[in-house]
């Protein structure tokens, strides 16, 4: 079955550091790939999306690009912020006929100033 | 932001009390679901809807219905609530068209703590 790992938190980064969180995903057929953010007290917001093999999906500074060859969205931003602070969210969607998204575990990163 | 919201917000129950939850939405989107949220599990499905009067079960549905009634109204019912569904409870919304299904949009969640 469809299913998403992403590594293990907490991440704690000084402000201005390079953040990288890793996903990977097991899928039939063609997954769009999703990146969710969880700020403290606060639903899940869409913050990117790639929908084919190839795709760099990029918001507020931060991009994931979908690695058909090595099963991978891993989420990259060149520089953090204490703002960024929050729960991350790497999730699949086949769509072969689905509309239920598969989540991963979550990774929580803390920015220190 | 998507208009969904939740209610109540926070909810204390005692066990083997019913609960329910209100999820609405006014985009008018056919999907709803009902996820929980736990430490070390993610987001788990419940149950969802593809139209009024169309559910079905989701990862973890033992112990939950579900009823939609109208487009915009999903509820989630513990019929007798135990500490192990002590969570916070979120709703989503989606959308599809001409086969191709768009993401899903979170409401804030309603915490609920089962005494």
């Amino acid at each position: 079955g469809n299913s998403v790992t992403q590594m293990e938190g907490p991440v704690t980064l000084s402000e201005e550091a390079f953040l990288t969180i890793n996903c990977t995903y097991t899928a039939t057929g063609y997954p769009s790939l999703f990146w969710y953010v969880q700020y403290p007290g606060e639903g899940l917001q869409l913050l990117l999306k790639a929908t084919k093999a190839d795709d760099k999906g990029s918001n507020k500074g931060f991009e994931a690009t979908y690695r058909k060859e090595t099963t991978s969205f891993h989420l990259e931003k060149g520089s953090v912020q204490v703002s960024d602070s929050a729960v991350y969210f790497c999730a699949l969607r086949d769509n072969t006929g689905g509309f239920k998204t598969i989540f991963g575990a979550g990774t929580r990163l803390f920015v220190k100033a | 932001d998507a208009g969904i919201t939740q209610s109540p917000r926070h909810k204390v129950t005692e066990t083997g009390t019913p609960v329910t939850l209100r999820c609405h939405q006014t985009e008018n989107h056919r999907y709803m679901y009902w996820y929980r949220q736990d430490p070390g599990h993610g987001l788990r499905l419940i149950h969802y809807s593809y139209g009024v009067k169309d559910t079905d079960k989701g990862e973890v549905s033992d112990g939950y219905s579900v009823s939609r009634s109208k487009t915009e109204d999903f509820l989630l019912t513990l019929e007798s609530a135990t500490s192990s569904q002590t969570s916070v409870y979120f709703c989503a919304i989606s959308e599809s068209s001409l086969g191709q299904f768009y993401e899903q949009y979170f409401g804030p969640g309603t915490r609920l703590t089962v005494t």
